[in-house]
């Protein structure tokens, strides 16, 4: 079974807007990973917390990380047309092992 | 080289025929992935590589068969499929298989008659 949780859903925003995803996990991690995929494409890695940092900045994107709560959020300032995909992310419960959550499509409006 | 390529892109298949999908990366990576992704739904884990042996096979059926002639090469035979097969089938690769950053190809899209 899938480990992550993720919303919402889906995610509609005008271009120029800020996106929020959310993400929640159920055992502990070493890490947590972000992943991009545009529609039928493979995927890109985005961004990769480690359990022991709490925020991470890459470009546009912010990520946190709660270890407490066992969750974590994406934040897309300044969101483009081109940031238009669905969203994933992925915890690493054992070696080797990356286990999605169910993803968020994000649709930018132009 | 930062890519990871996949052949076919697409691949139609019948119950009784057997094919081959595969995989290749030249970035020196040691461990490499299978994941099955059906529509609308996150990838999912079926196989894992690390230094060309089997290390993780998440209890795929018999008829997925994963070979890794070399680092870099990772094929995925398929013999006597079911339409429920039919799915997007991603290789990844990374470092190692310590927790590191995955790169993916883009997928060969299986339909299974």
């Amino acid at each position: 079974s899938q480990q992550g949780e993720e919303d919402p859903q889906a995610l509609s925003i005008q271009e120029g807007e800020n996106a929020t995803m959310n993400c929640s996990y159920k055992t502990s991690i070493n890490n947590l990973q972000w992943y991009r995929q545009n529609s039928g494409r493979g995927l890109v890695h985005l961004i990769l917390i480690r359990s022991n940092e709490r925020e991470k900045h890459s470009g546009r994107l912010r990520v946190t990380l709660d270890t407490s709560k066992k969750s974590s959020s994406l934040l897309i300032t300044a969101s483009r047309a081109a940031d238009t995909a669905s969203y994933f992310c992925a915890t690493d419960p054992d070696t080797g092992k990356l286990i999605f959550g169910q993803g968020t499509t994000l649709q930018v409006k132009p | 080289d930062t890519e990871v390529t996949q052949t076919p892109k697409h691949l139609v298949m019948g119950m009784t025929n057997k094919k081959s999908l595969k995989c290749e990366q030249h970035m020196g990576h040691r461990a490499m992935y299978w994941y099955k992704q059906k529509a609308k739904k996150p990838p999912e884990l079926m196989f894992v590589y690390s230094y060309e042996k089997l290390s993780i096979n998440e209890s795929v059926p018999s008829r997925f068969s994963p070979e890794c002639p070399n680092s870099s090469l990772l094929n995925l035979h398929l013999h006597a499929l079911q339409p429920e097969d039919s799915a997007l089938y991603l290789c990844a690769s990374s470092q190692d298989a310590g927790n590191n950053e995955q790169f993916f190809g883009p997928g060969t899209r299986l339909t299974v008659l």
